[in-house]
């Protein structure tokens, strides 16, 4: 495998489950994100790491919960959720955080569907 | 923080013919302006960018122009092919904060 694989690609689940999404990146890269897709709307940045410390997080809901358990791995830990929270999440690496050096490098996302 | 807009939403073109792409941005700081291209169940992928010491760069078809002054910068994309076809998103950043997005344009070449 390279580049960025997320898992699972689809998930479906209702508001009183527990699930997480998975992220690897397999570019030697020191920075991980979650996006957040949502149809006609910018792409949300949720969570940034760098070197497994969390750096940014943007007024998330805390029904959502990242884990960095190192510089290749990213979880997104999902609880309680509510239907608006049905979107395409978008995991992604850049060598050094993406402010400073550049490209970002995108999983090919997980559709979340919250009945 | 940033808050980056990006017109149009959808833009259809036929085949041959050149497509722009506008965004503005707010914070006067940004200095790095990349553009991704998402094709349709795809991941978005860079396709150029720019940054704040250059007017204009180029790449073959596509060529990306910022204008500091005014805050905006638009993609412009000759000789559309089909394959052209998809969402793109434009984004700015400061070396402060982290990558904000438009909200993408659905360009559509017709054959």
């Amino acid at each position: 495998e390279t580049g960025v694989t997320q898992t699972p690609r689809h998930l479906v689940m209702g508001m009183t489950n527990k699930k997480s999404l998975k992220c690897e990146q397999h570019l030697g890269h020191n920075a991980m994100y979650w996006y957040k897709q949502s149809a006609k709307k910018p792409l949300e940045l949720m969570f940034v790491y760098s070197l497994e410390e969390r750096v940014e997080n943007n007024s998330v809901p805390s029904r959502f919960s990242p884990e960095c358990p190192n510089s290749s791995h990213l979880f997104l830990h999902l609880h309680t959720l509510q239907p608006e929270d049905s979107a395409l999440y978008l995991c992604a690496s850049s060598q050094g955080l993406a402010r400073w050096t550049g490209e970002l490098f995108f999983g090919e996302g997980s559709r979340l569907t919250v009945l | 923080g940033e808050n980056v807009e990006q017109h149009p939403s959808t833009l259809s073109v036929q085949e041959g013919d050149s497509a722009v792409i506008k965004c503005t941005y707010s914070d006067s700081a940004s200095n790095y302006f990349p553009w991704y291209k998402q094709e349709l169940g795809k991941r978005p992928q860079l396709i150029i960018d720019i940054r704040s010491n250059v007017g204009e760069k180029k790449d073959q078809r596509i060529a990306v122009t910022l204008n500091k002054t005014a805050k905006h910068f638009s993609l412009h994309i000759t000789e559309t092919q089909p394959e052209d076809s998809a969402v793109y998103f434009c984004a700015a950043y400061t070396l402060s904060n982290d990558m904000r997005f438009g909200a993408g344009t659905r360009l559509t070449v017709k054959p």
